[in-house]
């Protein structure tokens, strides 16, 4: 059974940094890239930055370039995202993704970061 | 950077109907199109990929097409339960793996 498993959001003011992490099982995790998608209240699904299985490539949205940094370690089946210079526009649920297109499976139950002073 | 355009942004049915959301991309993305629908609270759910394969288990109401820029997702007969956003994202090699702004739909 795959299980997708992100930890590591909460409150943070705004200037503030959060590490989140995503735990994947069942899966042969180095086959895959990754993303982060958010959504803020409200709103919709944005994608935020991706990796690629070796970790050799890394693509970010515009609007965190420079404060995100993406990484993984498939020997820990791990995905995390380093977001430092939080602004309140970064609150959303956090979600990690499995691959190009994520069936049912590949989707976490999403990580809340609040920004807020 | 890719841009995807969704529209409409919102829509309102009858159950029953036939129902097409259209999805424009900046720049040609070949099939490497998905299509995903959300409900409140949930994680999205895989409908279509590669512009036209319906995933497994999701109903075959749903349908894709498209391919280059321009792609649609139709829901041949609206049913209660299909009641949500619906999304679609691009994933060729040309990032950002941008999705759509969603369309919401509803039962009229």
């Amino acid at each position: 059974e795959v299980q997708v498993v992100e930890s590591g959001g909460g409150l943070v003011q705004p200037g503030g940094s959060l590490r989140l992490s995503c735990a994947a099982s069942g899966i042969t995790f180095s086959s895959y890239w990754m993303n982060w998608v958010r959504q803020a209240p409200g709103k919709g699904l944005e994608w935020v930055a991706n990796i690629k299985k070796d970790g050799s490539e890394k693509n970010y949205v515009d609007s965190v370039k420079g404060r995100f940094t993406i990484s993984r370690d498939n020997a820990r089946n791990s995905l995390y995202l380093q977001m430092n210079s939080l602004r309140a526009e970064d609150a959303a649920v956090y979600y990690c993704m499995i691959g190009h297109y994520a069936g049912n499976w590949g989707w976490g139950q999403g990580t809340l970061v609040t920004v807020s002073s | 950077d890719i841009q995807m355009t969704q529209s409409p942004s919102s829509l309102s049915a009858s159950v029953g109907d036939r129902v097409t959301i259209t999805c424009q991309a900046s720049q040609d993305i070949r099939n490497y199109l998905s299509w995903y629908q959300q409900k409140p609270g949930k994680a999205p759910n895989l409908l279509i990929y590669d512009a036209s394969n319906l995933e497994t288990g999701v109903p075959p109401r749903f349908s894709g097409s498209g391919s280059g820029t321009h792609f649609s997702l139709t829901i041949s007969s609206l049913q209660p339960e299909d009641i949500a956003t619906y999304y679609c994202q691009q994933y060729s090699n040309l990032p950002p793996w941008a999705f759509g702004q969603g369309t919401k739909v509803e039962i009229q």
